[in-house]
């Protein structure tokens, strides 16, 4: 069975440019969850998607952070404008449901000069 | 609010000794528990998870976790160590009724010398 997918792998922007990462979930995982791992600490969830409808998402910073999963398949979480301390490891995950357990995309690496 | 601790951040032993990586959390409920591992640029992986019964939980490569309610911990353990094991690993606690709410620890990072 394939697993999470996610592209790009790494991104490098400058500050104020917006930049967007894709994720494609275990076939048949009704859940997709968006966190964000900062170098040292442990993934804070952004995100959280049951279908394509949107379950939580307290933990998003809104003013800059947006996310779809119009299809209720892959789902693309964009920054917009980037600032310094948005780099880190965005991870996507997914389960079949909102209790059963997560697996982990491969993450992108983004570092905001 | 539920948390979940790592006390150590690294972990040293020697190839073929006993490992044990230490978590403790604090929720008000009963708690889902998670050990997941992270390799060198790739995702988090899923080792074992506690939901009820047994308190010693079996799970991939070999580790196993316990959960002591009186304790409030889930240590992760494994009998013998191997190099390839050196990784970075992560703790993780659910509410049972709340599954919006993961919350990770820091993490602690293994390395296991030959």
């Amino acid at each position: 069975e394939a697993g999470v997918a996610q592209s790009p792998r790494y991104k490098i922007i400058e500050k104020r440019q917006s930049v967007a990462f894709w994720c494609n979930p275990i076939s048949g995982h009704a859940t997709l969850y968006w966190y964000q791992q900062i170098l040292g600490q442990g993934p804070k969830l952004l995100i959280q998607f049951q279908n394509n409808g949107v379950v939580d998402d307290s933990q998003l910073p809104k003013d800059r952070f947006s996310a779809e999963r119009l299809k209720g398949v892959d789902s693309t979480l964009k920054i917009q404008p980037a600032k310094l301390e948005d780099s880190a490891v965005y991870l996507c995950a997914s389960s079949l449901g909102g209790e059963d357990t997560q697996y982990f995309g491969p993450g992108t690496r983004l570092t905001v000069l | 609010a539920q948390s979940v601790a790592q006390p150590e951040d690294q972990v040293n032993v020697a190839e073929g000794n006993p490992l044990t990586v230490k978590c403790t959390y604090s929720v008000s409920g009963n708690p889902y528990l998670f050990w997941y591992v992270q390799y060198p640029n790739r995702g988090l992986q899923f080792l074992l998870k506690y939901i009820t019964g047994d308190n010693l939980v079996k799970g991939s490569y070999g580790f196993e976790a316990e959960f002591n309610k009186s304790q409030t911990s889930f240590h992760l353990k494994k009998p013998s160590a191997l190099v390839s094991d050196s990784a970075l690993y992560f703790c993780a606690v659910r509410l049972s009724y709340n599954n919006n709410d993961m919350r990770f620890g820091a993490g602690t990072r293994l390395t296991v010398k030959p």
